[in-house]
């Protein structure tokens, strides 16, 4: 089955403590995406990639890291993460960039 | 702020009826999507409408697009119970194609 996966899906983690949400997927696309999303608000990008060993800054950047070093898996890292990064983070995949993104069923983080 | 602002916020109608919403949007795009959500799950692609298309229709969807006034709508005819679900306009900018921006969703209630 064609699918984006996240792991894990829940993660309540202190401040502080470094931590990654993986993200795979099995379609071969070459595009992938991180995105947060807080309540009442529409999703934010945070990275991007179009291909391997390419990545590029979103709207949020900051506090994240991610990194591209084979097509399917992108991982998105909080080397400290702090309470305002609290949120529902999405991932996401296409076969290039500007078309039609599968979406991961999210991974709810709750920094304390 | 968010490239794309969809409007309304919040619409609620009755089974049967059509629902209208509405997306704008600040620079020159590649092409623009709609994304439906439902309750905190991932996000499902229904339609991607390019710049230099200015109608599409996809089932009881139809989307159209508006580039002189930055603007997309998004028509759900006949609409169902199952419709309920927040619904997201995301643009790909000229630019750069990679940088998806969502706006802040429309909520639709469709009651029985």
């Amino acid at each position: 089955e064609a699918q984006v996966t996240q792991n894990p899906r829940y993660l309540i983690t202190v401040t502080g403590k470094k931590l990654t949400v993986t993200c795979s997927q099995n379609m071969n696309h070459e595009y992938m995406s991180w995105y947060r999303q807080d309540p009442g608000l529409g999703l934010r990008q945070i990275y991007y990639s179009m291909n391997v060993e390419v990545t590029d800054k979103g709207d949020v950047p900051e506090g994240y890291k991610v990194s591209r070093k084979e097509k399917r898996n992108f991982p998105l890292i909080l080397e400290s993460p702090s309470p305002n990064q609290t949120s529902l983070y999405f991932c996401a995949s296409s076969i290039w960039g500007g078309n039609e993104q599968f979406f991961g069923p999210g991974t709810r983080l709750t920094v304390l | 702020s968010q490239q794309g602002e969809e409007d309304p916020q919040a619409l609620s109608i009755q089974e049967g009826e059509n629902a209208t919403m509405n997306c704008s949007y600040k620079t020159s795009i590649n092409n623009l999507q709609w994304y439906r959500q439902n309750s905190g799950r991932g996000l499902v692609h229904l339609i991607l409408i390019r710049s230099n298309e200015r109608e599409k229709h996809s089932g009881r969807l139809r989307v159209t697009l508006d580039t002189s006034k930055k603007s997309s709508s998004l028509l759900i005819t006949a609409s169902r119970a199952a419709d309920t679900a927040s619904y997201f306009c995301a643009t790909d900018a000229r630019a750069n194609a990679g940088k998806s921006t969502f706006g802040d969703g429309t909520t639709l209630t469709v009651k029985p």
